[in-house]
């Protein structure tokens, strides 16, 4: 059982270049979301999907994108990368609804480091 | 305004020694849950434990122990007889019952266990 598997581990990006992460669980959870981690900010959360077709903003959308057409992946995309996004990137997963949220853990992906220069 | 608050930035321990681990938050809800995750140098987010807003019981789970107090909002976390192992980034997150499935994390505690 895989989990939360993202790809890819490391990327080097050049300002302005577009990139996708790519966010797959095989857990069957409805919610899916990505998140940022910066140095003495934690984690904050990007966007999310509490089921294939459905999509919203998280705290710090601006400058992504994400879609979900199937309970699998979840795919964050960067258009035009900026050195600000220069960041680790988790993507969690877990079962919708507030009691099954609250009562499972979020399961997290491994991270994506992702560098812009 | 800060929902989680984790005080300390770093903490430098020698082994053996105890720590803990404060986390403040804020919440209007009756009902919301709090977690604590642990991120090694590895750099994976490592799930240590989850407490409902109802259930104000301390929670011993071998040298980890979890205080959680309502009246002062908060729920540190205590580490007995610290090993190297235990170095790490660790985060306190909330979770509001009306956030719309939003885990709000704090800014996380780097803990260092020196031999």
């Amino acid at each position: 059982n895989a989990g939360v598997t993202q790809t890819p581990k490391f990327h080097i990006l050049k300002t302005g270049q577009s990139m996708t992460l790519q966010c797959a669980q095989d857990m069957n959870h409805g919610y899916l979301s990505w998140y940022r981690q910066d140095p003495g900010m934690g984690l904050r959360r990007i966007h999310y999907s509490v089921a294939a077709g459905i999509t919203d903003k998280g705290e710090v959308p601006d400058g992504y994108n994400v879609s979900r057409s199937n309970t699998e992946d979840f795919p964050l995309r960067l258009e035009s990368a900026a050195p600000s996004q220069t960041s680790v990137y988790f993507c969690a997963s877990s079962w919708s609804g507030t009691e099954e949220f609250s009562n499972q853990p979020q399961h997290f992906g491994d991270g994506t480091r992702l560098s812009i220069l | 305004a800060q929902k989680v608050t984790q005080a300390q930035t770093e903490i430098s321990v020698v082994e053996k020694e105890d720590v803990t681990l404060d986390c403040v938050y804020e919440t209007r809800d009756t009902t919301y849950y709090l977690f604590w995750y642990k991120q090694p140098p590895s750099g994976e987010l490592v799930f240590l434990i989850r407490r409902n807003s109802f259930d104000e019981q301390n929670e011993i789970s071998g040298r980890y122990s979890w205080n959680f107090q309502k009246s002062t909002s908060s729920f540190n976390f205590t580490i007995t007889a610290s090993q190297v192992v235990d170095s790490a980034v660790y985060f306190c997150a909330l979770y509001e019952e009306t956030s719309g499935s939003r885990l709000t994390f704090g800014e996380g505690t780097q803990l260092t266990v020196n031999p």
